[in-house]
């Protein structure tokens, strides 16, 4: 049971808006820390996708945002394409645990 | 480009030392404000943050694992190193090493090394 909560799985056809949720308590998100974002595609390393709640690395397109609210998070992607398959990981920090966290994950499948 | 490499044995013997290395190239690992961590993803699931060090030493350990795990860095080699004792099949992974930015409120991995698959079997 991973600290952060994420979808197992979301899925939508080339060219829609896909949104993944990231859900937090009040020891993480809640508390004040920022959430980051990893896209995984199949066979490679996580990459940096987005980082501090809504700030896109150079090079990843703005059909990618991010946003934070209260204990969550969340990825949107819209003009969804056949490479933006793969895994998606939000990331924060846990006061309780004192570790840094990462959700479950999500599976995403272009249709 | 900062980029980051792992290295090690791909199979270790369960009850023995598992004993990773990151690279890094581009940059210098004596940077301030910059951390050094490792990550790891068990085959088919999620990842787990297992421990970080600074350049000059201070190290962080997942409590869940800080009693097996050793966290050091080279910085003549800029290098830093992994090792994880009396290790199970539940520590078959890939580990991931990566830079770790970390600022008040705030910290996440970026770059990460390409990942080495780790098996414990006998």
């Amino acid at each position: 049971q991973s600290v952060l909560t994420q979808p197992p799985s979301v899925s939508g056809a080339p060219g829609q808006r896909v949104t993944i949720s990231c859900t937090g308590t009040s020891s993480n998100i809640g508390a004040g820390y920022d959430v980051h974002w990893y896209q995984q595609l199949p066979g490679t390393a996580p990459k940096l996708l987005v980082y501090v709640n809504d700030i896109r690395p150079s090079g990843v397109p703005d059909r990618i945002s991010a946003s934070k609210s209260d204990t969550s998070a969340s990825l949107a992607i819209t003009g969804l394409q056949a490479e933006d398959e793969g895994d998606y990981y939000c990331q924060s920090y846990d006061s309780g645990l004192s570790i840094w966290v990462f959700g479950g994950g999500t599976k995403l499948t272009v249709l | 480009q900062l980029q980051l490499q792992e290295s090690g044995p791909g199979l270790v013997k369960p009850s023995e030392t598992l004993s990773l290395t990151c690279t890094v190239s581009g940059g210098s690992i004596t940077r301030s404000s910059y951390y050094w961590g490792w990550i790891r993803q068990p085959p088919g699931k999620g990842l787990e943050w297992i421990a970080t060090i600074s350049y000059n030493g201070g190290t962080s350990y997942n409590p869940s694992l800080k009693s097996q795990v050793t966290i050091s860095v080279d910085t003549s080699k800029n290098q830093f190193s992994l090792k994880l004792k009396s290790v199970t099949a539940a520590d078959t992974a890939v580990y991931y090493c990566a830079r770790h930015v970390d600022k008040t409120l705030t910290a996440y991995f970026d770059p990460w090394g390409q990942g080495s698959l780790v098996t414990v079997s006998s």
